[in-house]
This record gives C-alpha cells, sequence and structure tokens, in this order.
C-alpha cells in the first residue's frame, strides 16, 4: 500500500513565525503536490515537484515555497506566516496511472 | 476552462443505493477519479476509470462514464453508515502532472 504522511496533524503558529510542512512518500513516486483545503472553495494547488530540485507553481503559490531534496520527501515552507493562511494543507504523490495518493493532513492555524 | 461540477449534498437510507454525479469539460483525460473524504482526514483514492471504458465495476461501486455528454458517476450499493463522507470526482489535466477536483458531493447516511 502506498503511504504519505505528514509531519503533523495540527499545528498551531504566531503570525509572522516561519512554518515547515513536510511530507514523506515510501513508493518512489516522481510526482508529489501540495494542496490547501477550504470550506467552500475545494482543494487548491499551491506547489507541484516532478522531480528532485524541480518544482511548478499551482494555482495558489503566494506567500509559499517548496523544497525538494529528496525524491521521497517534499516539504511547504510559509515564509511569514498569515491568519488567511490558517487552512488544511494536503500533501500527495501520484503513480502510474497519474492517480494522486494523500497524506492524512496538516490542520494549520495562524493566530 | 477546466471545470469538474458536482451537486453539494446527497442524503440516502441506510441499504439504499447512492448515486453520486459529476461533470467535467476536458474531453482529452485519460482518467477520471473517485475520493472519498471522511472528516478531519485527507482523500482516499476509491476507484478510478480509463477513458475508453463505459463501466468499472469493484465491488459495491460502480463508475459510469458517458464521454459523450462528459458525465461521470459513482453508484455505491447497499450504502452504509460508515459511507457518510464527502465524495469527489477528478479528472486528469496538464499530461498527467495535475488533477482538477470537483467541489465535493457531502453523502449523509441515514439510519
Amino acid at each position: 500500500d502506498v503511504k504519505v504522511t505528514q509531519s503533523s496533524r495540527y499545528l498551531v503558529k504566531r503570525t509572522g513565525e516561519k512554518v515547515f510542512l513536510e511530507c514523506v512518500q515510501d513508493m518512489d513516486h516522481e510526482n508529489m503536490f501540495w494542496y490547501r483545503q477550504d470550506p467552500g472553495l475545494g482543494l487548491r494547488l499551491i506547489y507541484f515537484s516532478y522531480d528532485v530540485k524541480m518544482k511548478e507553481k499551482g494555482d495558489i503559490p503566494e506567500g509559499y515555497s517548496v523544497s525538494r531534496e529528496k525524491k521521497e520527501r517534499f516539504s511547504l515552507i510559509l515564509e511569514s506566516a498569515s491568519t488567511n493562511q490558517t487552512s488544511m494543507y494536503l500533501c500527495a504523490s501520484s503513480g502510474v496511472r497519474y492517480e494522486q495518493y494523500f497524506g492524512p493532513g496538516t490542520r494549520l492555524t495562524v493566530t | 476552462g477546466e471545470d469538474v461540477e458536482q451537486s453539494l449534498f446527497l442524503s440516502v437510507r441506510e441499504g439504499d443505493s447512492s448515486v453520486i454525479n459529476c461533470t467535467y469539460t476536458d474531453s482529452s483525460s485519460t482518467y477520471l477519479y473517485w475520493y472519498k473524504q471522511e472528516p478531519g482526514a485527507g482523500l482516499q483514492l476509491l476507484t478510478y476509470i480509463f477513458s475508453n471504458m463505459d463501466m468499472k465495476q469493484d465491488q459495491r461501486l460502480t463508475v459510469l462514464l458517458n464521454k459523450k455528454d462528459k458525465h461521470l458517476s459513482l453508484r455505491i450499493a447497499d450504502t452504509q453508515t460508515g459511507d457518510s463522507a464527502i465524495y469527489f470526482c477528478a479528472e486528469m489535466t496538464g499530461g498527467g502532472n495535475k488533477l482538477t477536483f470537483g467541489t465535493g458531493t457531502q453523502l449523509k447516511v441515514e439510519l
């Protein structure tokens, strides 16, 4: 079974803090993704990566950056957290039929 | 543009069949997918269908694809309370680098 893990289930940070969200997959997938999910707005793609050190902006990259130093690990970075970044963050990796496998999510609250 | 639409809510009685509908706009999608999300969790891949198929059955799940109308449906037979969740359809876009998700259908199963 594909396993995608995320570093935290719940996180509370203060405005202005730097926040790291980490995602690890164990299936040697090349593509990895970061989404945020908000009520009424569905899933929105922040960034994705199709190889180590390669990244592409998704639909809402502003205020975020990413890092992919190893194939199995994809990190989302909030350089200076703001309250409008309070959300559920979901990481995924994709398989041979482009199906995406999701982690359990990190619920981030910025106060 | 690429838009995937679903109705927001569906309520069924335990033991009945549920049918969740989805319309998509990208006729070049090679794969279409159904995901399930339980409260506070990530998305779980339920099934997928290749675009040259009309139907796919997997235990209690039946997927129907009408390419002419760009309509996808998920039928859950003998719906149980454990099926209560949000169901998302998704289509492959961007050459497989991305999935576009629907808005999600909240399925409520009543006793």
